[in-house]
């Protein structure tokens, strides 16, 4: 199925570990975006890329690092892993345009201890 | 300032009833989208319904509505006849301007439980 697919879907880190989230989209967008969800927080923007090529920063980028690989992927770097970063993170992708919405991954439930 | 509010953690609602999930939203541009997206226990995020700033009539998906209020700045979402099935937490969203270099800006959600 057509969609956007990340990867781990789970993952416990130790403090100061790193890990890179892995985030694949085939619909041909041109826009990729990384959000984490935490309690009574809502989604929060950590670092979108607008079109291959560039990415910038969001709401929450400290800590994180991301890369556009090509069209398709979109990674997110944590170079080294704190508690704080304990979190749902989710992936989405869209096309270019007002009117509509992101495709969501199915997210990544990220343990720090 | 928060770009969304949704002002109720929790809204519960019996089968068949009909609910109002509010959001209000913040903005200078006159030209944004307004979403609103479902998350059911499972968690994947599910896009439900988009209203456009310019659209002259509410957006209506199914047994879904936007109650759009564009002087008060709100985009309520309407649920009618509610199934035990839409129990999820609800996120309103927005999006400024026509770039397609925009985000979507996340409120904190509500929470909805049907119950039989």
């Amino acid at each position: 199925n057509a969609g956007v697919t990340q990867t781990p879907k789970f993952q416990v880190l130790k403090t100061g570990q790193s890990m890179t989230l892995q985030c694949a989209q085939d619909m041909n967008h041109n826009s990729m975006y990384w959000y984490r969800q935490d309690p009574g927080m809502g989604l929060r923007l950590i670092y979108y890329s607008a079109s291959e090529g560039t990415t910038d920063k969001g709401e929450v980028p400290n800590g994180y690092n991301v890369s556009r690989l090509n069209k398709r992927e979109f990674s997110l770097r944590l170079e080294s892993a704190a508690p704080s970063q304990t979190s749902v993170y989710f992936c989405a992708s869209s096309p270019a345009g007002q009117g509509v919405g992101y495709t969501f991954g199915s997210g990544t439930r990220l343990t720090v201890v | 300032a928060q770009k969304i509010t949704q002002t109720q953690p929790g809204m519960f609602v019996q089968e068949k009833e009909a609910v109002t999930l509010d959001c209000t939203y913040d903005t200078s541009d006159p030209s944004y989208g307004l979403f609103w997206y479902k998350q059911p226990s499972s968690g994947e995020m599910i896009f439900l319904i988009y209203q456009g700033s310019y659209d002259q009539q509410n957006a209506t998906e199914g047994r879904y509505s936007l109650n759009f209020q564009k002087a008060r700045k709100s985009a309520n979402l309407v649920i009618s006849a509610s199934q035990l099935g839409d129990s999820a937490m609800y996120f309103c969203a927005m999006r400024e301007g026509y770039s397609g270099y925009s985000t979507l800006t996340f409120g904190k959600g509500t929470m909805l439980l049907v119950s039989p």
